[in-house]
This record gives structure tokens, sequence and C-alpha cells, in this order.
């Protein structure tokens, strides 16, 4: 089955620089989720879409901004890098309607330098 | 505080035996409910889902869910040296689309041969 698709897979930027993490959800998932997993941490929720619409907001510096596009692929932008930033990004689709399950894809691993 | 929260372990099983996990969460009108299995450095791979109370069978896991005392737990039955990794608790307290998981801290499962 169809899974997930994220890009790229690994991604080096020094401090200050700017990254775009791409998500390409499960054909007919129409909600896409962005995730932030630090070492050792579980994931925290960053920003949510449906329908192309933000739908919930979580701990999202405001450095970073995101959107869904018509097809609805996402794109997380990410400004004046720091350290910190440095984690595993997860995004993860829903289809329309109950139950809402959450499916994963495989991550981007960002290290900042 | 924490609105989600689960034993860190780890917990050691022999290979062949139930591992039971549990995870309790705060707050009460919480709807859904899901476990997540992670390897490291994977993603989360969602294993289960359970939304009403009572016990949810699939094939060699079993989640049970007790809404009055706040309560969902995870059995493997015949655990086997790959089930070896992080189970995530993940909680939906809306059950809309586009709602954010919150995650307990995952508990590590060591499956001994």
């Amino acid at each position: 089955a169809a899974g997930v698709i994220q890009s790229p897979r690994h991604l080096i930027k020094e401090k200050r620089e700017t990254a775009t993490l791409k998500c390409y959800p499960i054909p007919r998932h129409d909600t896409v989720y962005w995730y932030q997993q630090g070492p050792g941490q579980d994931p925290q929720f960053l920003i949510s879409f449906y329908e192309k619409m933000q739908s919930d907001k979580g701990s999202i510096p405001d450095r970073f901004s995101a959107q869904q596009f018509s097809d609805y692929h996402s794109e997380l932008n990410m400004s004046s890098l720091e350290l910190g930033d440095s984690a595993l990004y997860f995004c993860a689709s829903s289809e329309l309607g109950a139950p809402y399950e959450q499916y994963f894809g495989p991550g981007t691993r960002l290290t900042v330098t | 505080q924490k609105e989600v929260e689960q034993n860190s372990g780890p917990l050691s099983v022999p290979e062949g035996a139930i591992a039971s996990l549990n995870c309790t969460y705060s707050d009460r009108g919480s709807q859904s409910f899901f476990w997540y299995r992670q390897y490291s450095g994977k993603s989360p791979e969602l294993i289960m889902s359970i939304y009403s109370n009572g016990d949810k069978e699939d094939g060699r896991f079993t989640a049970q869910l007790n809404k009055a005392s706040q309560y969902v737990s995870l059995l493997i039955r015949d655990s086997q040296p790959s089930d070896s990794a992080t189970y995530l608790c993940a909680v939906d307290q809306l059950r809309a689309a586009g709602n954010k998981l919150t995650f307990g801290g995952g508990t590590r499962v060591l499956v001994k041969p």
C-alpha cells in the first residue's frame, strides 16, 4: 500500500540557513500533520492542515511556516535555523472522516551545524 | 502532570511471554486512543486504535480502554524479538480532522530470546 512520502530524507544545514521539508500524503488523504521528534523524546505536534486550511497549531516556532497545496502535499519552511532545530521531522496524513487515524511518513532527519 | 503518561521501561520480556504496557491520560473528554510502535531512528507505525471501553484484539495485540479510570493498555502475546521497540501511546482529545495527537513518553520493550 502507498505510504506517506517525505523529502529529503536527510538534510544538513548551517545555523541561520533555511530549509524546506516536503510531504506527500497517502492518496485520498486530505489532512496532513507535522511533528518534531528530538533525541530521546516523543513526537511533538507542530501544525496540521485540513483541506488546505490550517487546522490545529502546536508548539511551532515563529521561524517556521507551513502550507498545504491544492494537490494536498505540504511543505514546512524553516528559517534562521538554530542548533536546537536538529531533530527528526515527521509528516503524517489521515483520510476524510472518522476515525482520523494518522499514518506517519519515514521522516526527514535535519542536522543543523 | 503530563497529559499522557507511560512507564519509560525498559520492559524486559522473555520470548513467547505476554508484554503488558500501560498508559494514563488526564483529559477525561479524550476521544481516541492509539498505540504506535517505533524502532530506533524510524517513524511511528500505527498498530492499534481504540475508541470504546473494553477490549479490541488484532492478531497478537489486544488494546484495552477504561475511560472511567482514564487508562489504556496494550498486551502483546507470544512476544518475539522483533517486537523489541518503543511503544508510544497517543491520545486524540477531539477526534476531529486535523486534531493533534498527544503522545506519552513511550515504553521501551526488550524481548529476550
